[in-house]
């Protein structure tokens, strides 16, 4: 069975904290990817990745940033957290463009609360 | 300009009810297309994959018109299990990217 696995479900942080959201996948997939998701706004891209150690901005990569050492895993960094960053944070990976047509897998979420 | 719309909803309906949902995508280009489905509070699934020529899986049939630029989605006799809300997604050109509808919530009613 095919696996993404985030390291919290739930994470509660202060204002200015460093926070560290760890994402693994076991499928030996290329692409890796970080959203976040809020009521009504759906899923937001914050960075992504095509291989190790390449990252790329997505839509709202402010505040936040990435690193990607090994293949199976993808880290996203909230470098000073602050309450507009409570969200949902959803890692997903899938092939890579050689393989399209697969789809996106994703993990549980993070559920974090900066308070 | 947002790369995929979709009706929010929410779509309240009796069991046994068809429903459809519809979404539109601004790229001509996309490559892939999928409808995926996300319980409160849980991560989002596919549900199935979306082909030119349709394809069907059970109670549950995808349509792709490639030159409306719209893909759609039909739930048959649905089941109070059914509810959720259901995200319409779609590829870049390349393949690599996923761009996501913000989803329509669909509610089954006893």
């Amino acid at each position: 069975d095919v696996k993404v696995t985030q390291s919290s479900r739930y994470l509660v942080k202060r204002t200015g904290e460093k926070v560290f959201l760890e994402c693994v996948q076991d499928m030996d997939h290329e692409n890796m990817f970080w959203y976040r998701q809020d009521p009504g706004l759906g899923l937001r891209l914050i960075y992504f990745s095509y291989d190790v150690k390449m990252k790329e901005k997505g839509d709202i990569p402010e505040g936040y940033s990435v690193s990607r050492e090994k293949k199976e895993r993808f880290s996203l960094i909230l470098e000073s957290a602050s309450t507009n960053q409570t969200s949902m944070y959803l890692c997903a990976s899938s092939f890579s463009r050689d393989r399209a047509g697969t789809e996106a897998f994703f993990g549980q979420g993070t559920r974090l609360t900066v308070v | 300009r947002k790369e995929v719309e979709q009706d929010p909803g929410p779509f309240n309906v009796p069991e046994g009810a068809t429903v459809a949902f519809n979404c539109t995508y601004s790229n001509s280009a996309s490559q892939s297309f999928f409808w995926y489905r996300q319980d409160c509070r849980k991560e989002p699934k596919l549900l199935m994959s979306v082909y030119s020529s349709g394809n069907e899986d059970g109670r549950f049939t995808a349509q792709l018109n490639r030159a409306s630029q719209y893909i759609s989605l039909l739930i048959r006799d649905s089941k109070l299990s059914d509810s959720a809300t259901y995200l319409c997604v779609v590829t870049s050109p390349g393949g690599n990217q996923f761009y996501f509808g913000t989803g329509t919530s669909l509610t089954v009613i006893p």
